[in-house]
């Protein structure tokens, strides 16, 4: 495709449970940035791939959420023991080199009830 | 990165110049202004950067005061469709870091 696509779109889960989100770059973009937003405000850095390897994986808030990108492509976002608070939109973004403009997804709108 | 400062909203009326500004007083050499905006229901987009030059695509211009603390968005004809939250981002290109995204200008444009 043309952009990035995130999916699903929208992802309801209960309390507890674990869930993965899916992020598919523009094709050739080595750079891959995962964020959050939560109602009103802007996005909240959590990672930073560059290629294969998680260059900054300072902004993820704790050892619930974890990031791969295995063949320096797609990349998989992953919250264990969801709990209410992690309820947002998770947004990704890619760039041709990390130097470059990014270019984001329309996110997915995750909801723990 | 530099802390940025923005207003929190402004209006524009349709097919008049919108002019959003940006404080980063603080902002460092090898420091660049990046803009961002984000329609409702959408990921952000981008718009344009700069260093220190006044920069011009063909969404916007840039202008970036001699001292670079501070700069001004222009969107020189705004339409309905302009109407977003507005990010203003300061960024080291050095060592490749994400964007850091604070509150924003909520800009509504009125008909």
């Amino acid at each position: 495709g043309a952009g990035v696509s995130q999916t699903p779109s929208n992802k309801v889960t209960e309390k507890g449970k674990y869930v993965e989100l899916r992020c598919d770059p523009i094709s050739g973009h080595t750079a891959l940035y995962w964020y959050r937003q939560s109602l009103g405000q802007g996005p909240e850095f959590l990672i930073y791939f560059q290629g294969t390897g998680a260059a900054d994986d300072s902004g993820l808030p704790n050892d619930r959420f974890f990031a791969v990108r295995p063949e320096g492509s797609v990349s998989t976002l992953k919250i264990q023991r969801t709990e209410r608070g992690d309820s947002a939109v998770y947004l990704c973004a890619s760039s041709f080199t990390g130097l470059t403009e990014a270019f984001f997804g329309q996110g997915t709108r995750l909801t723990v009830v | 990165d530099a802390k940025t400062t923005q207003p929190p909203s402004m209006d524009c009326a349709e097919g008049r110049a919108a002019n959003l500004p940006c404080n980063h007083s603080t902002i460092s050499g090898n420091e660049y202004v990046y803009w961002y905006r984000q329609i409702h229901s959408q990921g952000p987009q981008y718009i344009i950067h700069g260093l220190k030059n006044n920069e011009t695509n063909e969404m916007a211009s840039l202008i970036i005061t001699e001292d670079r603390k501070s700069s001004t968005l222009i969107l020189p004809h705004a339409t309905l469709r302009d109407t977003a939250v507005y990010y203003c981002i300061v960024r080291v290109i050095e060592g490749r870091r994400a964007l850091t995204f604070g509150s924003g200008t909520r800009l509504q444009v009125q008909p």
